[in-house]
């Protein structure tokens, strides 16, 4: 049952550390994102890569976001130093990015907390 | 870019079928109409895609007008665990050139 892979479930930290989010995509899919969701903001698409090179990373606060994939069964999200408002859930989905197709596979999410 | 313009909420209760309709007037000859369903503390999940006249799977049915500048997502009988917010998203290639993004969806509540 293939299935998007994200660590950790769960991630409670203090203001100005760091935070590394992981996500296994399904293997064999050329395309991943990277949302955050949040009550005020809904779902943001942060960024998204296409057979691993980074396409579109505009909704990412640069100064202190950044993702990447070292090869194709990991992606990753980082944030340094972390703040309270980086507080959500993030979601990471793969999928395949060829003509009609629109489905795409979510991970179950990280919660971040930021105290 | 098709833009999408769907009911914010919508309540309902058990047993009872749903309706949801998303409007994209300037939908593209290309653009395919997807409905995605976000279930409390879960990411969103694919639940029918369609290009014209109805499509049904064991989840919904979508129905298309000839025109294509609306939709409408269908729920036949729905219980509590239909609960849910459903996107409407228009595009070829996820629904703006490649990239996946989300509106504000419909967020439905079903109650006993």
């Amino acid at each position: 049952d293939a299935r998007v892979t994200q660590t950790p479930r769960d991630k409670v930290t203090e203001m100005g550390q760091e935070v590394t989010m992981r996500c296994q995509p399904i293997l064999g899919h050329n395309t991943v994102f990277w949302y955050r969701q949040t009550m005020m903001q809904g779902l943001e698409l942060l960024a998204y890569f296409r057979n691993r090179a980074p396409l579109d990373d505009s909704g990412m606060p640069k100064d202190r976001f950044s993702a990447e994939m070292p090869d194709a069964t990991l992606a990753t999200l980082k944030i340094q130093p972390s703040e309270p408002r980086d507080s959500a859930v993030y979601f990471c989905a793969s999928g395949l990015d060829q003509r009609d197709n629109t489905e795409a596979f979510f991970g179950q999410g990280t919660r971040l907390t930021v105290v | 870019l098709a833009k999408t313009t769907q009911p914010i909420s919508m309540d309902s209760y058990e047993g009872q079928e749903v309706n949801i309709t998303c409007s994209h007037n300037n939908i593209a000859t290309n653009d395919y109409i997807t409905w995605y369903q976000q279930f409390p503390s879960q990411g969103p999940r694919f639940i029918i895609q369609g290009y014209k006249t109805k499509v049904t799977n064991e989840v919904a049915s979508l129905f298309i007008p000839a025109d294509r500048k609306s939709s409408t997502l269908s729920l036949p009988r729905v219980s509590l665990s239909d609960t849910a917010v459903y996107y409407c998203l228009v595009g070829d290639r996820y629904n703006q050139g490649g990239k996946l993004i989300f509106g504000q969806g419909t967020e439905l509540s079903v109650k006993p």
